[in-house]
């Protein structure tokens, strides 16, 4: 079965600085690769995947990430942070083939916090 | 990309009692999927919904508990029976678009079981 873990369940950084966020999936055949933004008291939205194709992948809000197939990553960057950015950020994986069109495994979840 | 509305968008209900929350898309689609989110968890996917179909349930969740209903190919039902605190959690409609080769959520169901 899929797994997706991301490193850090908070991370804290201040608004105009680095935005990383961590995912690691344990499939052995490359899935499809999502990032999902939550913010306080909303519900998902999509921030950028990757099926196939360009491994950078560029999102809205100025997110983008890069798939690595050699380290099973999809890590989650931003150059510089707003206050806006502050949310919960997912990671999910579905299998690229087969009958699991719309099944996810998420990660579980890193909280972003950006300070002024 | 795929418009989901989902209702209620928050309930706050009585223990033992049972709560359907439906899901409308704006476009046909083969499968739609419900997820719960507990508070401060993850999403886990709690069943698939095939029109003209059963629905296929995940490990932990059984029929008598999550009903679900797919008449159509925009609309779809989860039922939470015999509710308990528990159960309070959100409850999010999503489906597979081919056409975006992507996976949209609609933008929840808040419960809450006191």
């Amino acid at each position: 079965a899929q797994s997706v873990t991301q490193l850090g369940s908070h991370v804290s950084v201040s608004e105009g600085a680095l935005v990383l966020l961590r995912c690691n999936y344990s499939s052995s055949v490359p899935p499809y690769l999502f990032w999902y933004v939550q913010y306080p008291n909303q519900g998902l939205q999509l921030l950028l995947k990757y099926t196939t194709g360009a491994t950078l992948v560029k999102g809205i809000n100025g997110f983008e990430a890069e798939f690595k197939k050699s380290e099973t990553s999809f890590h989650l960057t931003k150059p510089s942070a707003h206050m806006s950015d502050a949310a919960e950020y997912f990671c999910a994986v579905k299998d690229a083939g087969g009958t699991s069109y719309g099944k996810l495994t998420f990660g579980q979840g890193t909280i972003l916090t950006v300070h002024p | 990309s795929a418009v989901i509305s989902q209702k209620p968008s928050r309930d706050i209900c009585q223990r033992g009692t049972s709560l359907t929350i439906q899901c409308q898309v704006d476009s046909q689609v083969t499968m739609m999927f419900w997820y719960r989110q507990q508070p401060g968890q993850s999403l886990t996917l709690i069943a698939t919904a095939n029109q003209g179909s059963e629905a296929t349930y995940e490990s932990g969740f059984v029929i008598d508990k999550f009903p679900i209903s797919r008449p159509n190919l925009t609309f779809s039902t989860l039922t939470v029976s015999n509710m308990s605190p528990e159960d309070s959690s959100i409850y999010l409609c999503s489906v597979w678009s081919l056409s975006g080769n992507t996976i949209y959520f609609g933008e929840g169901s808040w419960l809450t079981v006191v």
